[in-house]
């Protein structure tokens, strides 16, 4: 199917594990995105890439290390999980007619 | 730093009223501005996406205006119903990032 799909759905971790959160899309867009989402703060971005291998940092970087060696997949790493990763990630990709987001990843930290 | 702002926080409206959100943005040099609709526990759906050099967009129910000098968009639903339920964002785009609002979440009571 067409479209930007995330896996796992939801994950429980425990502190201090490495996790890799999973985004794929299958328009070729050349932009993708990594945004978090926490009550009280709304929806900040964490990573962004223009291309395969060009990746920059947005507002909340602090954690997480991105990789993207091929167009279609922007896959997050949390290095050692803390409790404050606790949270709703988010993978978007975009083209002239907007951004499309994923279903989301729901990341539980105990 | 674009900043993006949604008054008010929530709204609760009667079957059948037409629904007014407010959005406003600090940065008038905003490429394109874009609604979404996220339902609880869900994913953001795109609904409209106006670009910088347009004044409005519609979609069924759905009209989005946008006032780059004052730095206010607006978004209407006509005649709403119990499944227009959700919380409402809008985000403006500098460069490729998107910076959201906390959005409005609407209850439509029928």
């Amino acid at each position: 199917d067409a479209g930007i799909t995330q896996s796992p759905r939801y994950k429980i971790t425990e502190t201090g594990r490495q996790v890799t959160l999973m985004c794929h899309q299958t328009w070729s867009h050349s932009y993708m995105f990594w945004y978090r989402q926490d009550l009280g703060h709304g929806l900040r971005l964490i990573y962004y890439s223009a291309a395969a291998d060009i990746t920059d940092k947005g507002e909340v970087p602090d954690g997480y290390v991105v990789s993207r060696s091929k167009t279609e997949n922007f896959p997050l790493t949390l290095e050692s999980a803390t409790r404050s990763q606790t949270s709703v990630y988010f993978c978007a990709s975009s083209a002239l007619n907007g951004y499309t987001f994923g279903s989301g990843t729901r990341l539980t930290v105990v | 730093k674009q900043e993006v702002t949604q008054i008010p926080a929530a709204l609760s409206v009667p079957e059948g009223e037409n629904l007014v959100l407010n959005c406003s943005f600090t940065d008038s040099a905003i490429y394109n501005l874009q609604w979404f609709r996220q339902d609880p526990g869900k994913g953001l759906t795109s609904l409209l996406l106006i670009q910088s050099s347009q004044r409005e967009q519609t979609s069924g129910r759905l009209n989005a205006s946008l006032d780059k000098s004052s730095g206010r968009s607006t978004l209407y639903i006509a005649a709403s119903q119990p499944g227009d339920s959700a919380t409402y964002l809008c985000a403006g785009r500098d460069d490729y990032k998107l910076s959201f609002g906390a959005g409005t979440t609407v209850t439509v009571r029928a």
